[in-house]
């Protein structure tokens, strides 16, 4: 068991440019989250995969947020025309099928200039 | 509408002394609680977690937690500190949806030799 890598760990842009970050859950871990954590906060829920369905969204993802699972496994999380705001902890976590515990990333710290 | 509070931003303790870390809940059905801690530049960490069942739950490095109905409070208790133990802690409700989960704004513990 590797646990929920993501990758990069630490990205720097300017404002306007796209970034997307890479989410490798553990294997067999049908449940996939991604969730934004500022400073001083906790984590917020950004969306929901069961399998390669993206089953929920937050009201918190503008259109600029675009997450895929296309084959059920690894994640991808884009953000177009990033802004200052967007600067925050970008959390991935997995889940087995029919359980309630989550297993957290390390995160991608995102920098927006 | 499915909520956490946790009270108490910052807590410290000394070494060998009781940890409380207080977390009071809204939620409209009988709720899934979780407790998780995080430390600097890392992902998040299950400690325990209450679905149904016995209140008391017993989680990792010695830490556990009562799920008390009455007045919809799971506090997170350890005997004695450890000055590992220095970390930020999370306590969260799973949602309505069963696939949303809502964090409290985290308890930064400080452990004092």
């Amino acid at each position: 068991d590797t646990g929920v890598s993501q990758n990069p760990r630490h990205k720097i842009t300017k404002r306007g440019q796209n970034v997307t970050f890479r989410c490798d859950p553990i294997s067999e871990h049908n449940r996939l989250y991604w969730y934004r954590q500022t400073l001083g906060q906790g984590p917020e829920f950004l969306t929901y995969f069961q399998n390669e369905a993206q089953l929920e969204k937050s009201r918190l993802l503008s259109d600029r947020f675009s997450a895929e699972r296309p084959k059920g496994s690894f994640s991808t999380l884009e953000i177009q025309r990033t802004e200052q705001g967007d600067s925050a902890m970008y959390l991935c976590a997995s889940s087995p099928p029919a359980s309630g515990t989550q297993y957290f990333g390390p995160g991608t710290r995102l920098l927006v200039l | 509408a499915q909520s956490v509070t946790q009270l108490g931003s910052h807590v410290s303790v000394s070494e060998g002394a009781l940890v409380l870390l207080r977390c009071n809940y809204s939620s409209s059905v009988p709720p899934y609680l979780f407790w998780y801690v995080q430390y600097p530049n890392q992902g998040l960490q299950l400690l325990l977690k209450y679905t149904t069942g016995a209140t008391l739950v017993k989680g990792i490095n010695g830490f556990e937690a009562e799920f008390k109905k009455s007045e919809t409070s799971f506090h997170l208790t350890k005997p004695s500190a450890h000055m590992s133990d220095a970390a930020e802690y999370f306590c969260a409700v799973r949602g309505l949806s069963g696939n949303q989960f809502y964090f409290g704004t985290g308890t930064s513990l400080t452990v004092i030799p």
